[in-house]
């Protein structure tokens, strides 16, 4: 199974928003409700941030937001600021009952 | 929230056989998929497999000829073992507790480093 598709990397001004594409197939992410997406910041690990599309879990700031259209699923961030400098993943269920992750993002905030 | 705390060599030799176990603890181990993630130095996540409490299992097919985990709901552990490994297999290995097809618990990772 191949990774789900991501930006290497994408920048932003503090205040400013951003937002992190995420491509699959029908088989995944276009198939199924189950996309998440995780924040890792340098030897940590990853933190779960959007579930199910675009539940926010307990604690996660309202400034994280989650949508899909199709075969594509998006993680936009408001508001930057400097702590959400990380690398993002999505993730996904597929049809093969496994779960598979996007190559990740690098967020670096300006 | 449960936490999870990996545990194993860190070191392991070419062709051999990598082993990890994971505690569970401050929760129960029934009633969720258990899973093995890792992350190659500078890489992104490599999902490994997950195993239902009751034993059921499902591996990355990349992986699936190498890889077997397994559970011990009275121990509240579950354990990867990936055989013949190479250098491509030095990462960081995650446990974690997957819900709804979602990892939402992490353990903080054990580098394992594949080297004679």
């Amino acid at each position: 199974q191949s990774a789900l598709t991501q930006p290497a990397s994408v920048s932003g001004s503090p205040g400013q928003s951003i937002t992190i594409s995420c491509t699959g197939t029908s088989s995944d992410v276009g198939g199924y409700n189950y996309v998440s997406w995780y924040q890792q910041h340098p030897g940590k690990a990853p933190k779960l941030m959007i579930y199910g599309v675009s539940n926010r879990p307990s604690g996660v700031s309202y400034r994280f937001s989650g949508s899909k259209s199709g075969n594509t699923a998006s993680l936009t961030i408001s508001g930057l600021q400097a702590e959400d400098e990380a690398d993002y993943y999505c993730g996904s269920y597929t049809n093969s009952n496994t779960l598979m992750f996007g190559g990740g993002t690098k967020l670096t905030v300006l | 929230q449960v936490q999870l705390q990996e545990s194993g060599p860190e070191l392991v030799k070419p062709s051999e056989t990598l082993s990890l176990t994971c505690a569970v603890s401050g929760g129960s181990i029934s009633n969720y998929y258990w899973s093995w993630i890792r992350q190659s130095p500078g890489k992104g996540l490599d999902w490994i497999g997950y195993i239902y409490y009751t034993g059921r299992t499902t591996y990355n097919p990349s992986l699936r000829s190498r890889v077997s985990i397994s559970v011990d709901t009275s121990k509240s552990k579950f354990s990867l073992k990936l055989s013949s490994v190479t250098a491509a297999d030095t990462a960081v290995y995650f446990c974690a507790r997957c819900d709804d097809y979602v990892i939402k618990d992490w353990g903080q990772g054990t580098l394992v480093t594949v080297s004679s």
